[in-house]
């Protein structure tokens, strides 16, 4: 696709609901990143996988948060029994390859816990 | 320490001004910096990246990047009430597997 897409991009879950957040990276794109931005503050490091590799997971706030690749392509951001504290904004950024390139945001995914 | 520091403001210039904004990192091995633009509401756009010490312009824009102190900043000249927005720095951390991290943004208000 022309950029990176981000489904659903409201969700509003009851506490205690498990919830799955799909990413569509650009086409090609090697590197994914997911993020979780609270308001008024900069975008959290969640999460990061290199094609279908998870290579880092240390953002990951507790293990109710899960996050696959399966195919190198779309990614899925899952959390389980999710809790008020969860409420924020979700971002997945791809970039083409690993290391020294800019990587591209989708829209986001505002997730609201009542 | 963060990794990514910045100064969360609010800055506010005039319109016409230069706006400064500026950033530190901790891990030295970073070789890779962005700035990216956000809007309230919507999702951070890539404006700058710098990767090699020194300045790089594009149109209004100067990234600088003095990689013995780690330290980044944007330059925007001729600043206009459509750059109001908040300003991310972010940097690619070689050491910890080449994660991309942000910092928490400088709000930049520019005043007609």
């Amino acid at each position: 696709g022309a950029g990176v897409s981000q489904s659903p991009r409201y969700k509003v879950a009851k506490r205690g609901q498990d919830v799955a957040l799909r990413c569509d990276p650009i086409s090609g794109h090697v590197s994914l990143f997911w993020y979780q931005q609270a308001l008024g503050q900069g975008p959290e490091f969640l999460t990061y996988f290199q094609n279908e590799a998870q290579l880092d997971k240390s953002g990951l706030p507790s293990d109710r948060f899960f996050a696959e690749r399966p195919e190198g392509s779309v990614s899925t951001l899952k959390i389980q029994r999710t809790q008020q504290e969860d409420s924020a904004v979700y971002l997945c950024a791809s970039s083409p390859r690993q290391g020294n390139t800019e990587a591209f945001f989708g829209q986001g995914t505002r997730l609201t816990v009542v | 320490q963060k990794e990514v520091e910045q100064n969360s403001g609010p800055l506010s210039v005039p319109e016409g001004a230069i706006a400064s904004l500026n950033c530190t990192y901790s891990d030295r091995g970073s070789q890779s910096f962005f700035w990216y633009r956000q809007y309230s509401g919507k999702s951070p756009e890539l404006i700058m990246s710098i990767y090699s010490n020194g300045d790089k312009e594009d149109g209004r824009f100067t990234a600088q990047l003095n990689k013995a102190s780690q330290y980044v900043s944007l330059l925007i000249r001729d600043s206009q009430p459509s750059d109001s927005a908040t300003y991310l720095c972010a940097a690619i951390l070689y050491n910890q597997g080449g994660k991309l991290i942000f910092g928490q943004g400088t709000e930049l208000s520019v005043k007609p």
